[in-house]
């Protein structure tokens, strides 16, 4: 059972244009979300986060959105830049005191071109 | 500061093998998390441990087991190798635990065949 779901395998975004990677999740209970960007052969790395008490957080270029209603968060990345090229994972939890684990999204390979 | 740093970097192992992976952490990080990375799944969260004790687990075989020593080192051993857990997998140091900013190391890509 995936709780955590990117549909859009992939996506292909101008630069300069705004790229808009979405997230949606099923447990309810998650309240806290994450997101991570891959480069191939590199480990992920973090990118910005959003806790459940908040709708939106920015950081720079990248803004999370969060609709709890719908259980749907979105990345927005403005403008977007070649080096935005790379699989991006949305991730989950519960916070629970130290007592967390993260689900992750299977992930959406963002391509941008030039 | 030295990043996160997994070896081997490469394993080929036939089916029934075990293997031990092994992550060093950032230093002065006490939380090391454990993922397996595969085309369909994405990122599977296994295990994190917190000086030196298994906080969570995720939703694997006991074939899957860890432990992290003082210094802050884990290892993860797999026993009885399956044709499908060849995979990618990901260890990740954080100062706190999973909810703080992990930071990851490049993963071990294990091959069984």
């Amino acid at each position: 059972d995936q709780q955590v779901k990117q549909n859009s395998p992939s996506l292909s975004v101008q630069e300069g244009r705004i790229s808009i990677l979405n997230c949606d999740y099923t447990n309810s209970m998650f309240d806290y979300f994450l997101w991570y960007k891959k480069y191939p052969a590199e480990g992920p790395t973090f990118l910005i986060s959003i806790s459940s008490i908040k709708d939106k957080n920015e950081d720079g270029r990248f803004t999370v959105f969060l609709n709890k209603s719908a259980k749907h968060l979105s990345l927005h990345i403005v403008p977007s830049q070649p080096g935005d090229s790379a699989v991006y994972f949305c991730a989950a939890s519960v916070v629970n005191f130290g007592n967390e684990k993260l689900t992750f999204g299977t992930g959406t390979r963002l391509t941008i071109i030039p | 500061k030295a990043g996160v740093t997994q070896t081997p970097r490469y394993l080929i192992k036939t089916r029934g093998q075990q293997v031990t992976l092994s992550c060093s952490p950032i230093s002065g990080h006490r939380s090391v998390s454990w993922y397996q990375q595969t085309p369909g799944q994405g990122l599977q969260f296994l295990f994190e441990y917190f000086s030196e004790t298994q906080r969570n687990k995720g939703n694997f075989p006991g074939r899957f087991s860890g432990r992290q020593f003082s210094n802050s080192r884990s290892e993860m051993n797999v026993s009885t190798l399956e044709l499908g857990d060849s995979a990618l997998y990901l260890c990740a140091s954080s100062l706190g635990g999973v909810t703080n900013e992990q930071f990851f190391g490049p993963g071990t890509r294990l091959t069984v065949l």
